[in-house]
């Protein structure tokens, strides 16, 4: 059982070079999400999608698009990255409902130049 | 606007010592309340979810506080161990605005020996 996977766990682009960040989960969860860690915020919600075939956009969604593949898989693509992008990506699942914990993977960390 | 302010931002314990964390909120009426530990490189991991009608939840030697009155949060981490260095993240799910989770920034704490 890997729970939730990333892919790749490190990454430098050039400002403009476009990208996507792969995630996948093997707990069967309903929910996925994206999120964006900088230094001294708290992680921002980007994109999630509250079960398989919808999207919506979080808090700071401008610059990204989602796609939800299937249930275990959700991707998240840079079309034209940007320095303001660079930062520490983690992608998290849970079961529907408030009490269920939410599941983050390790990371990708991106560098844009 | 829905806030979730940590303090201190950083702390220094010798091992074996104890530690209070404090995390003040703004988000209401929120649903539950939700302590993380992330290891450095690594995705947060949940150790304790609240509800506003629990006070306290233990998990080994951490315990988490509530008070929903004065909306405070403290995370106590009790015999302190080296594996204990990481970030401590105060997390806030909303019961509106979708249900959606707002972060505080986090305390980093170090554990010398």
């Amino acid at each position: 059982n890997a729970g939730v996977t990333q892919t790749p766990k490190f990454q430098v682009l050039k400002t403009g070079q476009s990208m996507t960040l792969q995630c996948a989960q093997d707990m069967n969860h309903n929910s996925m999400y994206w999120y964006r860690q900088d230094p001294g915020m708290g992680l921002r919600l980007i994109y999630y999608s509250a079960s398989e075939g919808t999207t919506d956009k979080g808090e700071v969604p401008n610059g990204y698009n989602v796609s939800r593949l299937n249930k275990r898989e959700f991707s998240l693509r840079l079309e034209s990255a940007a320095p303001s992008q660079t930062s520490v990506y983690f992608c998290a699942s849970t079961l529907s409902g408030a009490l269920y914990e939410q599941y983050f993977g390790p990371g990708t960390r991106l560098t844009v130049t | 606007k829905n806030q979730v302010e940590q303090s201190p931002q950083s702390l220094i314990i010798l091992e074996g010592k104890n530690c209070t964390l404090q995390c003040n909120y703004t988000v209401s009426p929120f649903s539950n309340l939700r302590w993380y530990k992330q290891d450095t490189g690594r995705g947060p991991v949940s150790l304790t979810i609240m509800t506003f009608s629990e006070n306290t939840k233990s998990n080994g030697r951490y315990t988490a506080t509530l008070d929903a009155d004065t909306k405070q949060s403290s995370l106590h981490i009790t015999a302190s161990q080296l594996s204990d260095s990481a970030s401590y993240i105060c997390v806030v799910r909303h019961q509106a605005a979708g249900n959606k989770l707002t972060f505080g920034g986090g305390t980093r704490v170090l554990v010398k020996p």
